[in-house]
């Protein structure tokens, strides 16, 4: 069946850089498009960026634009996120999610457990 | 402030029906029908109900419908049980430049 199961998560200060992962198996990696999205303690989802299936497309939400890169490795089977310039309102538990093959077919058909990322001094 | 707008609670009692409502715009919920409906538990991580406004993955109960009008989308829960009280997240595509919206999330309380 599908497995998400993200890692990469911890403690780091303010302005450091953090580069969660996620490995992925029981489907077709390739063919499908991923998400990274976030829940900060006691708050809603908050979507955070998508990759093609194909790594060829990236899009990302406005309060990460700039700072956070989605990648993926499909001979790994592995999406990751590489964070930089962190802050505090980016403590969160980061889930990566998949999603169908078309890019603006939003959905997310499974999610991975998530990691808790803290941002603090 | 979330892109769609959800009420924050709804109750009710075992067996009887609620629906979710989840407004948007002409740029996301009523102008696709890519909406989609989470469930999460608490401390649990959310899981897929309904997806492209109507449909239900495979192993969702047919408790669970979904609909939209306009620029508002709905989740209906018939037969209403306890191990449904969770909070409900919408989620939508839209054509702004950041693609995905979310709801603020709403908590479902059976009474």
């Amino acid at each position: 069946q599908v497995q998400l199961v993200e890692s990469g998560g911890g403690v780091v200060q303010p302005g450091r850089s953090l580069r969660l992962s996620c490995a992925a198996s029981g489907f077709s990696f390739s063919d499908c498009v991923m998400h990274w999205v976030r829940q900060a303690p006691g708050k809603g989802l908050e979507w955070v960026a998508i990759i093609s299936y194909d790594g060829s497309n990236k899009y990302y939400g406005d309060s990460v634009k700039g700072r956070f890169t989605i990648s993926r490795d499909n001979s790994k089977n592995t999406l990751s996120l590489q964070m930089n310039s962190l802050r505090a309102e980016d403590t969160a538990v980061y889930y990566c999610a998949k999603g169908p093959r078309v890019v603006t077919a939003i959905r997310f058909d499974s999610w991975g457990q998530g990691t808790l990322v803290t941002v603090s001094s | 402030q979330s892109a769609l707008t959800q009420p924050a609670s709804v109750s009710g009692s075992p067996g009887q029906s609620i629906t979710i409502s989840c407004t948007g715009t002409s740029s996301d919920v009523g102008g696709y029908n890519y909406v989609s409906w989470y469930q999460q538990h608490p401390g649990k991580a959310p899981k897929l109900m309904i997806y492209d406004v109507s449909n239900r993955p495979s192993g969702i109960s047919n408790r669970f419908s979904g609909s939209k009008s306009g620029n508002t989308a709905s989740l209906t829960i018939s037969g209403l049980q306890a191990e449904d009280e969770a909070d409900y997240y919408c989620c939508s595509y839209t054509n702004r430049d950041t693609l995905v919206v979310f709801g603020g999330g709403t908590k479902l309380t059976v009474l």
